[in-house]
């Protein structure tokens, strides 16, 4: 069982364009939801990642939107970059009592950025 | 660089076969994961361990074992390799503290022939 849902599988974008990715759960324990990017032959690298007590966090040119009742967050990458072309992971996780706060992961978006 | 070390980059061994894979968390992290990658299951968490003590369990088959050393490395133990288990293994570490965010290695790409 999938536990964080993602999509689009893929995206394409224009230079300049607003690409946008969504993920929903459905476990309300989560209280940590990260976004990695990932390029090919590399791990996951952190992006920019928040709390359930905030509705918007934006670090440069990426912004992730977080919606508590409906339980979905995006993210949004403004003025998109040929660069910015690799594969995006949403994930969550859970403190909770074991202090285990292992990821789970969305199944990634192929994002790719047109000069 | 994540700071976090996986060795081998790259594995071939024949079904039937067992490897071990090695992980160096960065400084200072106390806690390490293993995640699995591979395109039909996406990236999946294997286990976590925690200065020693193995902490939290995921997707992990029983052919498959994982410990971390006084100096804080990690070795994940694949056995009776099939052909399914080809995929990519990421190690990851952290501080153990909530929402700290985890760093992840390169990767070992194991292939199961």
């Amino acid at each position: 069982q999938q536990q964080v849902k993602q999509s689009p599988q893929s995206l394409i974008v224009q230079k300049g364009g607003i690409s946008i990715i969504n993920c929903a759960y459905e476990n309300t324990a989560f209280d940590y939801f990260p976004w990695y990017q990932q390029f090919p032959g590399k791990g996951p690298a952190l992006l920019i990642a928040i709390r359930p007590d905030v509705s918007e966090k934006k670090e440069g040119r990426f912004t992730i939107s977080f919606n508590k009742s409906a339980k979905q967050f995006s993210l949004h990458i403004m003025d998109s970059q040929p660069g910015d072309s690799a594969t995006y992971f949403c994930a969550a996780s859970s403190w909770g009592l074991t202090g285990a706060n292992n990821l789970f992961f969305g199944t990634g978006t192929r994002l790719t950025v047109i000069p | 660089d994540s700071g976090v070390t996986q060795t081998p980059k790259h594995l071939i061994t024949a079904t039937g076969q067992r490897v071990t894979l090695r992980c160096s968390p960065r400084s200072g992290d106390l806690s390490v994961y293993w995640y699995q990658q591979s395109l039909d299951q996406g990236l999946q968490f294997l286990i976590q361990y925690y200065n020693g003590e193995e902490r939290a369990k995921g997707n992990i088959l029983e052919r498959f074992s994982a410990q971390q050393f006084p100096d804080l490395h990690s070795e994940l133990n694949l056995s009776s390799l099939e052909l399914g288990d080809s995929a990519l293994y990421f190690c990851a570490s952290s501080v153990a503290t909530q929402g700290a965010e985890a760093f992840f290695g390169q990767g070992t790409r194991l292939t199961v022939v």
